[in-house]
């Protein structure tokens, strides 16, 4: 059974600083997806990132980056110039590219961005 | 275009009582989840329908949990004869399937049970 492992329960950072968010994961698959969801108080999930386990290069969207390592089956969140707006729960989260391709998920980190 | 929506919003229920929960997906998406978040915790998938194919059941936590969904359109999740420890955010999420593995949530149904 494939798990997801998210080791900080809570973090908090100052505005604009960088900060990283820690995953990782069990599988015996060679084909799959990881994503980072977003989760702020108003409970909608919102996809930040994903990355294809079969391409090396690292995902990057905007101040959002990963670190796929996947002889480690590690894959952190580097967020960058960390705003207000990124606080939230943050959830990694992994599928396989067969059947029905649930989404299995780590417990989260809560994130606060402090002004 | 709209998003997945999900009905009702908050939800309030005495234990026993039996409750249905509704999931709009997104127009052309053909596969649907649903999952369940308890307090402080991650997602737990609980059902996922694709088009007419028998659905994937295996999430579900017993007997009382059942799910329909008509082809591509709306679903229901019922919970039948309701307990405390079925209080929880219950999301809907749907899928494109085979061009991408990105699923896309609706807001969530938070149900409590009194």
């Amino acid at each position: 059974a494939q798990t997801v492992t998210q080791s900080q329960p809570e973090m908090s950072v100052q505005e604009a600083e960088t900060v990283t968010l820690s995953c990782t994961y069990d599988t015996s698959e060679n084909n799959y997806y990881l994503f980072w969801y977003k989760q702020p108080p108003s409970r909608q999930m919102i996809l930040v990132i994903r990355q294809e386990a079969y391409k090396q290069q690292n995902a990057t969207e905007n101040r959002f980056s990963v670190n796929f390592q996947k002889a480690a089956k590690s894959f952190s969140l580097k967020i960058s110039d960390s705003q207000l707006g990124d606080t939230a729960m943050y959830f990694c989260a992994f599928t396989t590219t067969q059947g029905a391709q649930k989404l299995v998920f780590g417990q989260g980190t809560r994130l606060t961005i402090n002004p | 275009g709209a998003g997945v929506s999900q009905s009702p919003s908050n939800k309030v229920t005495e234990k026993g009582k039996d409750v249905e929960l509704r999931c709009d997906p997104i127009s052309g998406h053909t596969a649907l989840y649903w999952y369940r978040q308890r307090l402080g915790q991650g997602l737990e998938f609980l059902i996922y329908f694709q088009g007419n194919s028998a659905p994937d059941k295996s999430g579900l936590p017993s007997d009382r949990f059942s799910a329909e969904r008509t082809g591509e359109s709306v679903s229901t999740l019922t919970i039948q004869r309701t307990q405390q420890e079925d209080s929880a955010v219950y999301l809907c999420a749907s899928s494109l399937r085979r061009t991408s593995y990105e699923q896309y949530f609706g807001p969530g149904t938070r149900l409590t049970v009194t």
